[in-house]
């Protein structure tokens, strides 16, 4: 049974417009999240996390937004740019930040010019 | 500094071999955690290792087992492949007091069981 769901299996946005990435949860012990971008060849990178504590956290272009009465996340990259081609995982944990992370099927992203 | 490394990029095995996956940990990493990124799937947690000690598994057989140098370098071994255990794995290293946003993954191996 997945504990983190990633229910888009790609997303396509125009370059310069919002890209809107979502991820659902069942588990209510998480209380770490994470976003990774993934190109190919390459290993994931961590991109922005937030803590349960928390609703909102932003870096730059990026935005994660945590819904906990729905186990709902979602990740805002704008504008978005051809770059952030990609695909995008959603992770959680329920140690933290030290605990071992679950990991969404993830989302492919294609930004077109 | 250099970044997490992992050799084969590709590996191809038959049914019932053995096979034993490496990885670098980056610079300065104390722990290394590997996954299996299997077709179509996000990254499975297998196991961590710290300061050459397990330190956390997921839900693999005992047929997957690791090692941890000590200069943090890792092995991930896996016995009596399956045709499932066809996957990318991937490992990476992090500071254990770092947490999970500051662990960095390498490129991982192709695995292959035919």
């Amino acid at each position: 049974d997945q504990q983190v769901k990633q229910n888009s299996p790609s997303l396509s946005v125009q370059e310069g417009r919002i890209s809107i990435l979502n991820c659902d949860y069942t588990n209510s012990m998480f209380d770490y999240f994470l976003w990774y971008k993934k190109y190919p060849a390459e290993g994931p990178t961590f991109l922005i996390s937030i803590s349960s504590i928390k609703d909102k956290n932003e870096d730059g272009r990026f935005t994660v937004f945590l819904n906990k009465s729905a186990k709902h996340l979602s990740l805002h990259i704008v504008p978005s740019q051809p770059g952030d081609s990609a695909v995008y995982f959603c992770a959680a944990s329920a140690g933290g930040s030290q605990g071992n992370l679950i990991f969404g099927k993830g989302t492919k992203l294609s930004v077109k010019p | 500094e250099t970044g997490v490394t992992q050799s084969p990029t590709h590996l191809i095995k038959t049914r019932g071999q053995q096979v034993t996956l490496r990885c670098s940990s980056q610079s300065g990493h104390n722990t290394v955690s590997w996954y299996q990124q299997a077709l179509g799937q996000g990254p499975q947690f297998i196991f961590q290792y710290y300061r050459e000690e397990e330190n956390g598994r997921g839900n693999f057989p005992p047929r997957f087992s690791g090692l941890q140098f000590p200069n943090y370098s890792s092995e991930l071994n896996v016995n009596a492949l399956e045709l499932d255990d066809s996957a990318l794995y991937l490992c990476a290293s992090s500071w254990m007091a770092g947490g999970a946003d500051t662990q960095y993954f390498g490129p991982g191996t192709r695995l292959t069981v035919l």
